[in-house]
């Protein structure tokens, strides 16, 4: 089952922060982040493998809840090239299908 | 390095037309993927691969067939193709499983059915 992002949509004044949020119905082994410019090829940002794990790509990082099946995504201080759709993957630790399913997305754009 | 490559970059079909969209990777990864983007939408898996001669269906197969004779191609086959099959479809590889590891996509393929 896909996992579920929110928000669907955020504008973002350039140096604000945002926090978008995955969740996932079944337990997971592992959170992909990637973020999809316009026409464009997804690009892969950082996967998180452990429970309370949290990792950092520039000014984004990243934290999994094994227990809550949660994953958030923090852009801090966002800067105009951050601006794209941010996909949530997941991969479950259950299911013959052990593949990575990802969430419908969530559009940022950071305006000047 | 040149990453993932597909080609065509843009095609449009005809109704009950075939053709096969190429991939090629040269990263030596195992595992490869094909995967389609509706407008606005996430990415749902087609087929995928763990190693050369072994495939298997995802969450979307039917009207799509897949091979994989050597580690680096991975091409995937419309049979029939009808108005459904218009969308964005993106090839993509991992060194192994994605519980582990990320993935690189390629450019991406847009195709239209009419």
């Amino acid at each position: 089952q896909q996992p579920v992002q929110s928000p669907q949509a955020v504008i973002l004044r350039e140096g604000e922060d945002a926090v978008i949020n995955c969740s996932s119905s079944k337990a997971l082994y592992s959170v992909h982040w990637y973020r999809q410019k316009h026409g464009e090829a997804p690009v892969f940002l950082m996967i998180l493998l452990k429970g309370g794990e949290q990792k950092g790509h520039e000014k984004i990082s990243a934290s999994f809840n094994e227990k809550k099946q949660q994953s958030s995504l923090y852009l801090t201080a966002s800067q105009l090239s951050y601006s794209g759709t941010y996909f949530c993957g997941t991969f479950s630790s259950s299911g013959s299908a052990r593949q990575l399913t990802f969430g419908s997305g969530t559009q940022l754009t950071v305006l000047p | 390095n040149a990453g993932v490559t597909q080609t065509p970059k843009f095609r449009i079909l005809k109704i009950g037309q075939s053709m096969t969209l190429q991939c090629t990777q040269d990263m030596n990864h195992n595992y490869m993927y094909w995967y389609r983007q509706d407008p606005g939408m996430g990415l749902k898996l087609i087929y995928y691969s763990v190693g050369a001669g072994i495939t298997d269906k995802g969450e979307v197969p039917n009207g799509y067939n897949v091979s994989r004779s050597t580690t680096e191609d991975f091409p995937l086959r419309l049979e029939l193709a009808a108005p459904s099959q218009t969308s964005v479809y993106f090839c993509a590889s991992s060194y192994e499983s994605g519980g582990n590891y990320g993935y690189t996509f390629g450019s991406g393929t847009r195709l239209t059915v009419v």
